[in-house]
């Protein structure tokens, strides 16, 4: 079975700096999707940045950036510029590349971004 | 609609109670997943349907709970006796994705979720 890891409860980053959140993620697939979420209090899962795993560059998408190491079963977050509107909880997700495949999601890291 | 739309947004049932959840997909929308999210905790999967077929119910935990899809659309997941340990925030998801497509889709949409207290 896959699972996913954030060994990070809580993280807090000053506004406009940049912090990095970790995920590991087990898994004897190849082929396989993973995604950054953020869940603001009003609840809804909000899709951040994905990153396919046959990809090897890093996906970017404008502050938001990925760590992808595939072979150390590694995917981290960065958040440059951070801004309030960032805080959130953060979930790292992993699906298999098979249609209708599950997500799998960590246990979350809750950002806190201070002025 | 524009989103996924879940119904109600919130939900108290005394312990016992039978109750009733829904959610609208994207229209269109082939894949629809529910979960159940506990308190400080990552979603946990409960159940797939691809069209009106239910091909996945191995989360749901219990035979308390049951989901359906009658005409591929929208879907309503239905918890008998409700008990304490049931409360949660389920989060319904859609998809367009049916097949191998690094395009559009291999993202799911959620919706806001129903929060379930159980008291």
């Amino acid at each position: 079975a896959q699972t996913v890891t954030q060994s990070q409860p809580e993280m807090s980053v000053q506004e406009a700096e940049t912090v990095t959140l970790s995920c590991t993620y087990d898994t004897s697939e190849s082929d396989y999707y993973l995604f950054w979420y953020k869940q603001p209090p009003s609840r809804q899962m909000i899709l951040v940045i994905r990153q396919e795993a046959y990809k090897q560059q890093n996906a970017t998408e404008n502050r938001f950036s990925v760590n992808f190491q595939k072979a150390a079963k590694s995917f981290s977050l960065k958040i440059s510029d951070s801004q309030l509107g960032d805080a959130a909880m953060y979930f790292c997700a992993y699906r298999k590349e098979t249609s209708g495949s599950r997500l799998t999601f960590g246990e979350g890291t809750q950002l806190t971004v201070n002025p | 609609g524009a989103g996924v739309s879940q119904s109600p947004r919130y939900k108290v049932a005394k312990r016992g109670q039978d109750v009733a959840l829904r959610c609208d997909p994207i229209s269109g929308h082939v894949s629809l997943f529910w979960y159940q999210q506990a308190l400080g905790q990552g979603p946990e999967f409960l159940t797939y349907f691809q069209n009106e077929a239910q091909l996945d119910k191995s989360g749901l935990p219990s035979d308390r709970f049951f989901a359906e899809r009658p005409e591929g659309s929208v879907s309503t997941l239905k918890i008998q006796r409700t008990q304490q340990e049931d409360s949660a925030v389920y989060l319904c998801a859609s998809s367009l994705a049916l097949s191998r497509d690094r395009g559009v889709g291999y993202g799911y949409t959620f919706g806001s979720g129903t929060r379930l207290t159980v008291v």
